[in-house]
């Protein structure tokens, strides 16, 4: 059982290029989510699912994609990264609304 | 709009003695109340967390103490030691709305306990 698993954990982007980070959980949560951490900002909530299929913005969708195909991945897609977009992103899983979230470890993206 | 605040941002304790931090919202739909706990390099973990139902959760040395009138709630951690140094975050979610759009997190508090 390995939780929430999140890759890379580290990745570099040059201003304009794409890129997907991965989540992957094993637990058959129906609840996922992605949010990004910066200094001082605590963490804010970038998408969110219900299920497979079901996608909605959260507080910051500006420039990232998601899809859910499967209950077990939510990838998440930067389609034109900018500097803005530096940070440290979080997964995350929920078997439902009265439970707990468990966080993935982390992708730190820095685009220069 | 921040809807959740959270203080302070930095707290220093001694070694056995008492942590607590203050968490506001806004949002009175808000009726799930988690608190969040990360190390360095690690992702959040959940620590404790309350619904509005009741006022006080005790789960080993962290208490969390809920004010729904004053739309205020607390951690407290006794006994506080080194190993509790981390960031801690609160968070409020709508259970009732299904709750699957995520937390509304506060800002966050460095917590050092000195030895």
């Amino acid at each position: 059982n390995a939780g929430v698993t999140q890759t890379p954990k580290f990745q570099v982007l040059k201003t304009g290029q794409s890129m997907t980070l991965q989540c992957a959980q094993d637990m058959n949560h129906e609840y996922m989510s992605w949010y990004r951490q910066d200094p001082g900002m605590g963490l804010r909530l970038i998408h969110y699912s219900v299920g497979a299929g079901i996608t909605d913005q959260g507080e910051v969708p500006n420039g990232y994609n998601v899809s859910r195909s499967t209950t077990e991945d939510f990838p998440l897609r930067l389609l034109s990264a900018a500097p803005s977009q530096t940070s440290v992103y979080f997964c995350a899983s929920s078997e439902g609304a009265n439970y707990g979230y468990t966080f993935g470890s982390g992708t730190r993206l820095t685009v220069v | 709009q921040q809807q959740v605040k959270q203080s302070p941002q930095s707290l220093i304790v001694q070694k056995g003695g008492i942590s607590i931090i203050n968490c506001a919202y806004e949002n009175t739909a808000f009726d799930y109340f988690p608190w969040y706990q990360q190390f360095p390099g690690k992702g959040p973990a959940l620590l404790i967390a309350i619904r509005p139902d009741v006022s006080e959760k005790k789960e080993g040395r962290f208490t969390i103490s809920f004010n729904k009138s004053a739309k205020q709630f607390s951690l407290h951690i006794m006994d506080s030691q080194p190993g509790d140094s981390a960031t801690y975050f609160c968070a409020a979610s709508e259970i009732s709305g299904g709750g699957a759009d995520g937390l509304t997190f506060g800002k966050g508090t460095h917590l050092i306990i000195q030895p």
